[in-house]
């Protein structure tokens, strides 16, 4: 089954670290951009990071300093590491693969998320 | 950073009524434009990309269109498995960005 699966979520004080992951299954990892997607308790969608097939990383100005993402194909993980928390990033963060869209265009800032997880949720608060 | 506003935030409409939700970019983004639907408790679904094609196994009363900074999904005859919210996005450039959101409702 085309799957992702996060886990990692839970409760850490601001200031706090926390690293997330995202299991892949059912598809070639290795050959799609894998981003993170948080979303805020009854608000909107905000993109969090992407990774490109050889490695290459995105970030929004909210996170970027903060956050990193990483893969490993060997294992069809995907990860976030998280420093620095504020009660800002809490949130339910969902893994989502990229699928490029634009003919001719290739990389994470030509994609749209074709594969969702079910989301983990992260709360900061002392 | 691309805004990406829509309107409505939310409608309710009855059952085999046509919908139409819009998003708009603060800057051209050529048909760089996706649409998702998300249920409540669930992650979203990947509806249509590049502004007008449809993802596979999507119901062809869902469509797209538009160009530059103004697009449209259109539901053509509402269904209450449609009843969600739908979220744009803009994979013109990093940072990607998504809507507000338009919360359907069914009357």
């Amino acid at each position: 089954e085309v799957q992702l699966v996060e886990s990692g979520g839970g409760l850490v004080q601001p200031g706090g670290s926390l690293r997330l992951s995202c299991a892949a299954s059912g598809f070639t990892f290795s050959t799609y951009d894998m981003h993170w997607v948080r979303q805020v308790t009854g608000k909107g969608l905000e993109w969090v990071s992407a990774i490109g097939t050889l490695g290459d990383t995105y970030y929004p100005g909210s996170v970027k300093g903060r956050f990193t993402i990483s893969r490993e194909s060997a294992k069809n993980s995907l990860y976030l590491q998280m420093n620095r928390l504020t009660a800002g990033d809490t949130a339910l963060y969902y893994c989502a693969r990229g699928t490029t869209v634009t003919p001719g265009r290739a990389g994470p800032g030509d994609d749209a998320f074709d594969l969702w997880g079910q989301g983990t949720m992260v709360t900061v608060s002392s | 950073d691309i805004q990406m506003t829509q309107s409505p935030t939310s409608l309710s409409a009855s059952v085999g009524d046509r919908v139409t939700i819009t998003c708009r970019a603060s800057q051209s983004i050529s048909r760089d434009l996706n649409w998702y639907q998300q249920k409540p408790g669930k992650a979203p679904k990947f509806l249509i990309f590049a502004a007008s094609s449809l993802q596979s196994g999507v119901p062809s009363r869902f469509s797209g269109s538009g160009s530059g900074t103004d697009f449209t999904l259109t539901i053509s005859s509402l269904q209450p498995e449609d009843s969600a919210t739908y979220y744009c996005q803009q994979s013109y450039s990093i940072p990607l960005t998504f809507g507000g959101g338009t919360k359907v409702e069914i009357k």
